[in-house]
């Protein structure tokens, strides 16, 4: 059964300073990764997705991800962030090619960026 | 536009009272759920369906229920609202293959 863990339920950082969301992934067949995020009060939104390719991805409002198949990871960074990029964000992982494709959520990471 | 549509956005309502919370998609996806989610916490899932006339219960037990009788369209019901049932409803909508879901706005619901 696939599992996701994000190792950190909350991280703190100053504004401008980097910042790396963790995220590991438990599956016995080929994935597909996914990172949401959530702001206070909202749905979820899509930030990035791997699904093949290149294991470096790029998404929205400068995050970006990289694909780790040996570690069986798929960490989230940022190289400075802003006040804005305070919310929750979601590690998910769904069964590659599964014809439920059902998407595996983690508990969330709290990133609270201060000024 | 294309797009994932929930109303209300926020409900306060009464103990013992019927609710529906609305969920319709404009995008054709034939799969589509519903999880819970408390403030600041875990998404939980609590039912989804994979096409019309098809409805399951999601990890989390849930005393609502839900119907599919059109693609768009998902609602979910609680026939007698309690406190314990306070918290944000989250619709999602997804093709098949596993390509990630696309997220309604949420219905912040209070039970009083």
């Amino acid at each position: 059964a696939q599992s996701v863990t994000q190792l950190d339920s909350q991280v703190p950082v100053f504004e401008e300073a980097p910042v790396e969301l963790r995220c590991n992934y438990s599956s016995s067949v080929s994935v597909y990764l996914f990172w949401y995020v959530q702001y206070p009060n909202q749905g979820l939104q899509l930030l990035l997705k791997y699904l093949s390719g290149s294991t470096l991805v790029k998404g929205i409002n400068g995050f970006e991800a990289e694909f780790n198949k040996s570690q069986t990871s798929f960490h989230l960074r940022k190289p400075s962030v802003h006040i804005s990029d305070t919310a929750e964000y979601f590690c998910a992982v769904s069964e590659y090619g599964g014809s439920q494709g059902n998407l595996i959520f983690g508990k969330g990471t709290k990133l609270s960026v201060k000024p | 536009e294309a797009d994932i549509y929930q109303t209300p956005r926020y409900l306060v309502i009464g103990t013992g009272k019927k609710i529906t919370l609305e969920c319709s998609q404009t995008m054709g996806h034939d799969k589509m759920y519903w999880y819970q989610q408390d403030p600041g916490m875990e998404l939980h899932l609590i039912h989804y369906s994979y096409g019309v006339n098809s409805t399951e219960k999601g990890d989390l037990s849930s005393e609502s229920t839900v119907s599919r009788i059109r693609t768009e369209h998902f609602p979910l019901t609680l026939e007698s609202a309690r406190p314990s049932h306070t918290s944000q409803y989250l619709c999602a909508s997804s093709l098949p293959g596993g390509y990630g879901y696309t997220f309604g706005s949420g219905t912040r619901l209070t039970v009083v």
